[in-house]
């Protein structure tokens, strides 16, 4: 099993510019999360799922979108990058809610400038 | 919103002592707590969870604790290696915060030879 896959691995955005982060995970994990880590600050929540086509807000969705068309994939959408989008982002997945641990990818670096 | 905080000061140790990390967290008490290490460039590997009504839980050399009058979690690495090295994140979920999990921004632990 891969686990759960993040790419890329590095960008850099210039600010207004748009993209999407990719995650899947091949454990046939029904939660997906994304969370952002600033240095030192620890992981805040941007959104996650609970299944297929279920999403909800976590505690810094502004300025993201996601959607979960498959229970593999968990693509975050950013629509008009900003420097204070600038973190590394986690995506996890869990096999049932947060009284389960979860498993993360290895993170994607995002820089806009 | 819940908080939960870690000691964001850098903890240095002599190889085969025990390290002492601290998750302090405010209000009521969280449902679980959950314990993952950080090494840098990659994602949190989960360690140990425990439950509200769990005084005590270990693994191998490590043990975590859950005092509720305290309001806090101790987490410890016996016969500690420098291979121990890492960032220990706690984190906590509760019964009516859905399905998300509140990450503290973590404790850095270096274990010298």
């Amino acid at each position: 099993n891969a686990g759960v896959t993040q790419t890329p691995k590095f960008r850099i955005l210039k600010i207004g510019q748009s993209m999407t982060l990719q995650c899947a995970q091949d454990m046939n994990h029904n939660y997906m999360y994304w969370y952002r880590q600033d240095p030192g600050m620890g992981l805040k929540l941007i959104y996650y799922s609970v299944g297929a086509g279920i999403t909800d807000k976590g505690e810094v969705p502004n300025g993201y979108n996601v959607s979960r068309s498959t229970t593999e994939d968990f693509p975050l959408r950013l629509e008009l990058a900003a420097p204070s989008q600038t973190s590394v982002y986690f995506c996890a997945s869990s096999y049932t809610g947060p009284y389960n641990e979860q498993f993360f990818g290895p993170g994607t670096r995002l820089t806009v400038l | 919103s819940q908080k939960i905080e870690q000691n964001s000061e850098a903890l240095n140790i002599q190889e085969g002592k025990t390290a002492t990390l601290t998750c302090n967290y405010t209000n009521y008490s969280p449902a679980y707590l959950q314990w993952y290490r950080q090494d840098p460039g990659r994602g949190p590997v989960f360690l140990l969870l425990i439950r509200e009504n769990e005084k005590e839980k270990r693994k191998e050399r490590l043990k975590v604790t859950f005092d509720t009058t305290l309001k806090q979690s101790l987490f410890h690495i016996t016969a500690s290696q420098p291979a121990d090295s890492a960032t220990y994140l706690c984190a906590r979920s509760d019964n009516n915060a859905g399905n998300m999990l509140t990450f503290g921004g973590g404790t850095r632990l270096m274990v010298k030879p």
